[in-house]
């Protein structure tokens, strides 16, 4: 079982809809982080995060240590938000090195 | 300010060709990282560098040199291309480690291997 994983894999949404991507970890963590990979491949760090919830325009993401659970969500969802997900924790104890990714997930948002 | 440079964007090398994957950043980053990405298996760490003259292997060092001179740069270097190493490689930086900062990801570079 992956130590990281993430729910669904694919997500079709319509515009202006809320979006709700799902985070599973089985590790102890120091940090969860919410990345974006646009459809031209670069990469942006959306959130870190290691209580509680953080916010940034539509974005919000949110982070249950107990239940080692996070969520990301997007408001008013737009076509300009399809891109692939990525959540990925650093190991509580770990090298400073070390991130595990989860799969992605990969949203479409339709006009 | 850049943020973190990565070249090429695309190499084309035949199987035992070496060639560095260079990757520059100009914020002061203490932190920095080789991913690869593949199809289906997500990103995967190859070597690291917390500061300047420390590197360390990651999950997936094999064929793979690094080396941390000075602050800014952390070249990758294939020794020996192989077709395994067909991947898109991805450079990233942080202020302090994956736990304590976020991450700056360089655009990527593209490798085939024939």
């Amino acid at each position: 079982k992956n130590e990281v994983e993430q729910s669904p894999q694919n997500l079709t949404a319509q515009e202006g809809e809320f979006i709700t991507i799902n985070c599973s970890y089985s590790v102890g963590i120091s940090a969860l982080h919410w990345l974006q990979q646009h459809p031209g491949g670069g990469i942006v760090s959306l959130f870190m995060l290691s209580s509680g919830k953080k916010k940034h325009g539509r974005l919000i993401a949110t982070i249950n240590i107990q239940e080692k659970h996070s969520s990301l969500h997007i408001t008013a969802s737009h076509p300009r938000d399809s891109a692939v997900y990525i959540c990925a924790v650093s190991r509580y104890g770990g090298s400073q090195g070390n991130l595990i990714f989860g799969k992605g997930t990969k949203l479409s948002v339709k006009p | 300010n850049a943020g973190v440079t990565q070249t090429p964007k695309f190499q084309v090398l035949k199987t035992g060709q070496s060639m560095t994957l260079q990757c520059a950043q100009d914020m002061n980053h203490e932190y920095m990282s080789w991913y690869r990405q593949d199809p289906g298996m997500g990103l995967r760490l190859i070597h690291y560098s917390v500061g300047a003259g420390i590197t360390d292997q990651g999950e997936v060092p094999n064929g793979y040199n690094v080396s941390r001179s000075t602050t800014e740069d952390f070249p990758l270097r294939l020794l020996s291309a192989a077709p395994s190493q067909t991947s898109v490689y991805f450079c990233a930086s942080s202020t302090r480690g994956v736990g304590n900062s976020p991450l700056h990801f360089g655009n990527g570079t593209r490798l085939t291997v024939t």
